[in-house]
């Protein structure tokens, strides 16, 4: 199985505050990503990275923001989290070339009161 | 732009029926084709994926077919169990060595009663 872990697991935290989801991977990778899962399991991506000091922001607009400073580390933050950031987050990562598979993480699920 | 089209869900089958999820894409050039499966409170995991057109993708029973012709890579499996029950997701890749993510289906939930 993939090498690729994410926490928290589960984060049911208040409105304003500060959040960081962790995602670690052990492969390798140089591309790594982080997808939006809502209730209705559509998956969207919010931010990808093609290597050390390389982010970009994916197809669906998001609040958070994201680094790359290590090759094996692509941290998700809020600065200031809000009810509609409710939502599954999954992080990915996938070897270089084209067209390879991703490999998930388990994702983290976060509920803002 | 890219886009994939799968059958909506639930499916509800009984053990031991076969099962076909139906996907279709719009893709320029000559995308990878990918089926993950998600299984309650876990991520996406990869079970078959075809590069190439007439690739036959397969694992674990199930199996898939890219038809260039028709832009279709339907998941099928003769015989499912209980613990096939989780939600699938067809998916291409089209980056042209880029990192642009994964284009996905919108998931189908597929129930396999005892």
């Amino acid at each position: 199985e993939a090498d690729i872990y994410q926490t928290p697991r589960y984060l049911v935290i208040g409105t304003g505050k500060k959040i960081t989801l962790e995602c670690s991977q052990t492969m390798g990778h140089d591309k790594m990503y982080w997808y939006q899962q809502d209730p209705g399991m559509e998956l969207h991506l919010i931010h990808y990275s093609y290597g050390v000091n390389s982010t970009e922001k994916g197809d669906l607009s998001s609040e958070s923001t994201v680094s790359r400073i290590r090759t094996e580390h692509f941290p998700l933050t809020l600065e200031s989290a809000r009810p509609s950031h409710t939502s599954q987050y999954l992080c990915a990562s996938s070897p270089t070339g084209n067209n390879q598979p991703q490999h998930f993480g388990d994702g983290t699920r976060l509920s803002i009161l | 732009g890219d886009s994939v089209t799968q059958m909506e869900g639930p499916v509800t089958l009984s053990e031991e029926a076969f099962l076909t999820i139906n996907c279709t894409y719009t893709a320029t050039g000559y995308p990878s084709l990918f089926w993950y499966v998600q299984y309650p409170g876990e991520g996406l995991q990869l079970l078959l994926k075809a590069t190439k057109a007439d690739d036959k993708g397969s694992n674990k029973g199930f199996e898939a077919t890219y038809r260039k012709e028709t832009t279709s890579f339907h998941l099928e499996k003769g015989s499912v169990q209980v613990s096939d029950s989780a939600v699938y997701f067809c998916a291409l890749s089209n980056s042209g060595g880029g990192a642009d993510g994964l284009t996905f289906g919108k998931g189908t939930h597929l129930i396999i009663q005892p």
